[in-house]
């Protein structure tokens, strides 16, 4: 059972350009939540998929934006890169149909690097 | 004040001591508790998933929660060297499909051979 896979792993950008990143969630889950590590940080939340609907968003300007796709496959886009927005950026997949509530499962990350 | 507390450490101790990995937090509502290990340079992996107060073991695992005191604990018996990560602790109100959870600042743990 293939768990949660994110692509690519490692990633250099520079300032003011644009990023995806992607994530296929383990199988049989069908909700998405994203996350951005900084280094000796705990994860924080940036925004929840569910039924290709963004359900939650957390404390991130509208640079961050995403997307999920009818097999539950999610992107993350960040515009407009700043030097802040480096970080391991994280993707959890967890189960919500028929009431179910399961617990969140993290990929193994992109790290980003802006330069 | 944070809403989730968690002492960074680093924290070192010998090969099969009693480790002891602790958080408090500020906000009531929180129901589910998780805790997670991060290897360097690799994504959170679940260890814990807990609702509400009391306990739960699972091996050399054991979670406790106090939702009086809004203070969770993770207790390792027996440290191996390969415990040795980052302990993320983390909380939500809902389960993990329905909310978005908070994270501690993570704990590094060091168990010496």
């Amino acid at each position: 059972d293939a768990g949660v896979t994110q692509s690519p792993t490692h990633l250099i950008k520079t300032r003011g350009q644009q990023v995806t990143l992607r994530c296929s969630p383990k199988s049989g889950h069908d909700t998405v939540s994203w996350y951005q590590q900084a280094l000796g940080q705990g994860p924080q939340f940036i925004f929840q998929y569910y039924e290709e609907e963004e359900r939650q968003r957390g404390n991130f300007p509208d640079r961050f934006s995403g997307h999920q796709f009818p097999n539950y496959s999610s992107e993350l886009n960040v515009n407009a890169l700043l030097l802040g927005d480096s970080a391991l950026y994280l993707c959890a997949s967890s189960f919500a149909g028929r009431g179910s509530d399961t617990e969140a499962f993290f990929g193994q990350g992109t790290r980003l690097t802006v330069v | 004040q944070k809403e989730v507390e968690q002492d960074p450490g680093p924290l070192s101790v010998p090969e099969g001591a009693i480790v002891s990995l602790n958080c408090t937090y500020s906000n009531s509502a929180f129901q589910y508790f998780m805790w997670y290990r991060q290897y360097s340079r690799k994504g959170p992996e679940l260890l814990m998933y807990t609702y509400s107060s009391g306990n739960k073991e699972d091996g050399r695992f054991t979670a406790q929660v106090d939702k009086s005191s809004k203070y969770i604990s993770l207790f390792i018996r027996d440290s191996q060297p390969s415990d040795s990560a980052t302990y993320l602790c983390a909380m939500s109100e809902h389960g993990g499909s329905q909310g978005n959870l908070i994270f501690g600042k993570g704990t590094k743990l060091s168990v010496k051979p």
